[in-house]
């Protein structure tokens, strides 16, 4: 099956500080990539869509200027947490999808942060 | 926007037990997706049902459109089944939105 990496697995950072995670595709041009947050004892929560070579469309009340996204490749995009605080503390997941599977989703492993 | 309903939270069953986890949703879908999370966090899909039924191994999933409704069955239950179940839809229109995810149900088999 497709495989979709994230990097890095876990990260412990300094508040204020900008974190930046990897979601690639391995072995698949994703199209479509998707950034999902999870808070601790609550479901998943879709932040942002991003598409290869265009602006990203984020979610009522998530931040664009505090969450930068870029899909720069059909295997790659970035998600940074930009002045990290302690209430960005979250597991953050990327989902791709493919243009010939347009409802299948690959997730990632997921990234824990934690801001200090 | 979608909302997506599953029951129980918590089930806590014996090995060897049948299981089923139910998933309710509000509006018209293109396809749901049956999500198993383990305790570090990392998805795996199971399934992706747009209707009828799917079967992978010990593993059933079903779906009832007019409903709005879908069950996953475990059968045959192992610890290693242990884990939190994530029901998640694709609103209708072709799925360009992300998945809407319901709250899961934590799942724990005892030997």
């Amino acid at each position: 099956g497709a495989v979709v990496s994230q990097h890095p697995s876990r990260v412990i950072c300094k508040s204020g500080t900008s974190v930046k995670i990897e979601c690639r595709s391995l072995d698949f041009q994703a199209t479509t990539m998707f950034w999902y947050r999870q808070f601790p004892k609550q479901s998943l929560m879709l932040m942002a869509t991003s598409n290869e070579g265009s602006k990203a469309t984020y979610e009522q009340g998530v931040e664009k200027d505090k969450f930068l996204i870029n899909h720069a490749s059909l295997t790659l995009s970035t998600l940074t947490v930009t002045s990290a605080h302690p209430e960005d503390s979250s597991f953050y997941i990327c989902s791709a999808r493919t243009l010939r599977l347009q409802e299948t989703q690959y997730f990632g492993p997921g990234t824990r942060l934690l801001v200090l | 926007k979608n909302e997506v309903e599953q029951s129980p939270q918590n089930l806590t069953a014996q090995e060897g037990e049948f299981i089923t986890i139910n998933c309710s949703y509000s509006v018209g879908i293109s396809a749901l997706h049956w999500l198993q999370q383990h305790p570090g966090g990392g998805i795996v899909s199971l399934f992706m049902l747009s209707s009828g039924k799917k079967k992978h191994g010990r593993l059933i999933a079903t779906i009832n459109i007019q409903e709005k409704h879908s069950s996953l069955h475990i059968t045959a239950s192992h610890p290693r089944d242990s884990a939190v179940y994530i029901c998640a839809v694709n609103d209708s229109g072709g799925g360009a939105d992300g998945l809407t995810f319901g709250k899961g149900t934590h799942l724990i088999i005892q030997p």
